[in-house]
């Protein structure tokens, strides 16, 4: 069993619609989390970092459970450019990161 | 500032043969990272080297190699390649204390 799990979609959805993704993680210690987010054939970007209970940056809002263990990512009127993988993150030792699946968004006109 | 560059981007290896992918930052980070991506498996962790001089064993580490040869650089060697290497393999670098990871174009390597 991975130590982050993402439901892998693929969510389709109509422009302008809200979207919102989950992701468990089994490590209580983890500190940290991420998102970032993966176009078809290129690297991982990060999106959002999350270090306490959640993040917010313009159409994007991360939010974090500790007690459940989950983190979400939101967004808010969805763009078709936010088509891509979203992949979720926590922390490990030695800096390291655990990445789960991620979780494929679709977005359409 | 290029940020995370590797090199090649493209490569094809026959079984058995060896290479070494090379990974540079310019983002002044201690920490740096080899990752293989396969389809359905995610991004899985190969080495990490938390600083200059120091490297580890990540998740799937068995038929490679790396060198951090100084802050800037982190190679990963293959040293007789197999088929179940043929993945998209991504080098990151990191800040440490924060643990964000920035990740380079990648190499897409075969092994026929």
């Amino acid at each position: 069993r991975k130590e982050v799990e993402q439901d892998p979609g693929p969510f389709n959805v109509p422009e302008g619609a809200t979207v919102a993704f989950n992701c468990t993680y089994s490590n209580s210690a983890s500190q940290s989390f991420f998102w970032y987010r993966q176009d078809c054939r290129k690297e991982p970007k990060l999106l959002m970092s999350v270090y306490s209970s959640g993040n917010e940056d313009g159409r994007f809002t991360a939010q974090l459970n500790r007690a459940s263990q989950y983190i979400s990512l939101l967004i808010r009127d969805s763009k078709l450019s936010d088509s891509a993988t979203y992949l979720c993150a926590g922390t490990n030792s030695g800096y390291a990161l655990n990445f789960g699946k991620g979780t494929s968004l679709l977005v359409t006109p | 500032n290029a940020g995370v560059t590797q090199t090649p981007k493209f490569q094809v290896l026959k079984t058995g043969q060896s290479m070494t992918l090379q990974c540079a930052q310019d983002m002044n980070h201690n920490s740096m990272y080899w990752y293989r991506q396969d389809p359905g498996m995610g991004l899985r962790l190969i080495y990490y080297s938390a600083s200059e001089g120091t490297t580890d064993k990540g998740e799937v580490p068995n038929g490679y190699n790396v060198s951090r040869l100084n802050k800037r650089e982190f190679s990963l060697r293959l040293e007789s390649a197999a088929p179940s290497q043929t993945s998209v393999y991504f080098c990151a670098a990191g800040n440490g204390r924060l643990y964000e990871q920035y990740f380079g174009p990648g190499t897409r390597l075969t092994v026929t």
